[in-house]
């Protein structure tokens, strides 16, 4: 099991936003982050909790291992504004977290 | 370029059921592992099943076992999702997902655009 904290934040372009993700067990770092828009399709963000998916901006940095893991915006831009959910890519049933809304403040 | 193309998705009554199909191109359909994952009107992403490569390990998700079926014809690039005993809760965009099939665990890197569907009454 996946808890994404905090469920929603309000933040100004140009914030630093955190989002973090535990998992219920140590996943080391079987970890996923995605993005979704509204209406869209998920984007891969980063995978195996730190590495960056190509194309992705580098404002944009995961972090953690085991059972704590982060995702970091550096400098919040326009089209940021979204829906975050980490996934776990090791075990099944893969699972996902609740998703964190990222809006404007 | 990686496009991904579902359809089948509807209106159908509890109790029937249904068959997703997504059409894939711009890549070897045949190297990678394929998903389907729902979202729920107004929810979050649920993974459902995931078939291999060459279609002979499928695993579920704990809700759609014994229930839902996913297969793939990789002379068609071709994933399906056979849906059975469909219930309310089934209700959501269904979208699939190409596995990136690296070392990285399983983990989706193109997403079709989701085909909808809606178990009713």
């Amino acid at each position: 099991q996946l808890t994404q904290s905090p469920s929603s934040v309000s933040a100004s372009v140009g914030d630093r936003v955190s989002i973090t993700c535990r998992a219920s067990q140590a996943i080391n770092t079987w970890l996923a982050w995605y993005q979704q828009k509204p209406g869209r399709a998920p984007k891969l963000l980063i995978y195996a909790a730190s590495t960056l998916q190509s194309g992705v901006p580098s404002r944009f940095t995961g972090s953690g291992s085991g059972t704590d893991f982060t995702l970091t915006i550096s400098s919040l831009q326009p089209e940021d504004f979204a829906t975050f959910y980490c996934q776990q890519t090791n075990s099944f049933p893969l699972t996902f977290g609740g998703g964190t809304k990222v809006e404007i403040k | 370029q990686v496009q991904l193309v579902e359809s089948g998705g509807g209106v159908v009554q509890p109790g029937r059921s249904l068959r997703l199909s997504c059409v894939a191109s711009g890549f070897t359909f045949s190297s990678h592992a394929m998903h389907w994952v729902r979202q729920a009107p107004g929810k979050g992403l649920e993974w459902v099943a995931v078939t291999s490569y060459d279609g002979s390990n499928n695993y579920y998700g704990d809700s759609v076992k014994g229930r839902f079926t996913i297969s793939r014809d990789n002379s068609k690039n071709t994933l399906h999702l056979q849906m059975n005993s469909l219930r309310p809760e089934d209700t959501a965009v269904y979208y699939c997902g190409r596995d990136c099939d690296d070392s990285s665990g399983y983990l989706i890197d193109y997403w079709g655009q989701g085909t909808p569907v809606t178990v009713s009454s």
